[in-house]
């Protein structure tokens, strides 16, 4: 089970597009990458999920380039409501029984 | 709605006496799995099921027990509690191998032990 490593916490203002990068340098062929975002006493959110190049949907990019070895989830123009912990995490179809969701990122957005 | 409900929410005891957090989903997800959240330790998973009848540990799997007797429901079980099982747990479902591609966890709202 590919494991990942995301800096442990960042800093922003409302308004400016964050970008969190994950490693996982041995991530697998069958593997996907998948960000949540949990906020306090809460259950981790999915946000969204990618195999290679870029995803996008109505709340966040996923950018990941052609090594795969790394990932990067941008959130454009955060406002406070985004503070929260996001996890990457590295699984697919064949090993998706366990879950790696080390510590995440904790991001904080100040006004 | 679909969702994952977990009860009780919040739950105090004293060491050693028995409980039972259950955990239900309504998305006839082949997979559900059990987490504990520990300030600074992220969330470690303590056992999940791939479907009815099949259970395998996950990272901290000492001293719960779990059993899937039926799709829908995956209840977490503490024998004996102690005090280094206080925490904050979360249960989670997903389609697991009935997924096309990448599996996505939907999680329940949490339950806040306090073991004493």
């Amino acid at each position: 089970l590919a494991k990942t490593t995301q800096p442990i916490s960042m800093d922003s203002y409302e308004g400016q597009e964050v970008n969190i990068t994950c490693s996982h340098n041995n991530i697998a062929t069958n593997d996907y990458i998948t960000w949540y975002q949990q906020f306090p006493s809460q259950g981790p959110r999915f946000i969204i999920q990618g195999y290679k190049t870029k995803v996008t949907n109505e709340v966040a990019s996923l950018f990941i380039p052609a090594d795969r070895k790394s990932s990067t989830l941008s959130l454009p123009r955060v406002s406070l409501s985004d503070t929260a912990v996001y996890y990457c995490l590295v699984g697919g179809v064949y090993n998706f029984n366990k879950f790696y969701f080390g510590s995440g990122t904790k991001l904080n957005v100040k006004p | 709605e679909a969702q994952v409900t977990q009860n009780p929410r919040y739950l105090i005891t004293v060491t050693g006496k028995k409980l039972t957090v259950t955990c239900s989903q309504n998305m006839n997800h082949e997979y559900m799995s059990w987490y504990r959240q520990d300030p600074g330790l992220g969330l470690r998973q303590i056992y999940y099921s791939m479907n009815v009848e099949v259970t395998d540990k996950g990272d901290v799997p000492e001293g719960y027990k779990v059993s899937r007797k039926e799709k829908r429901n995956f209840p977490l079980i503490l024998e004996s509690p102690s005090p280094n099982q206080t925490s904050l747990y979360f249960c989670a479902s997903s389609l697991g191998q009935t997924a096309i591609a990448g599996d996505t966890q939907y999680f329940g709202p949490g339950t806040r032990l306090t073991v004493l």
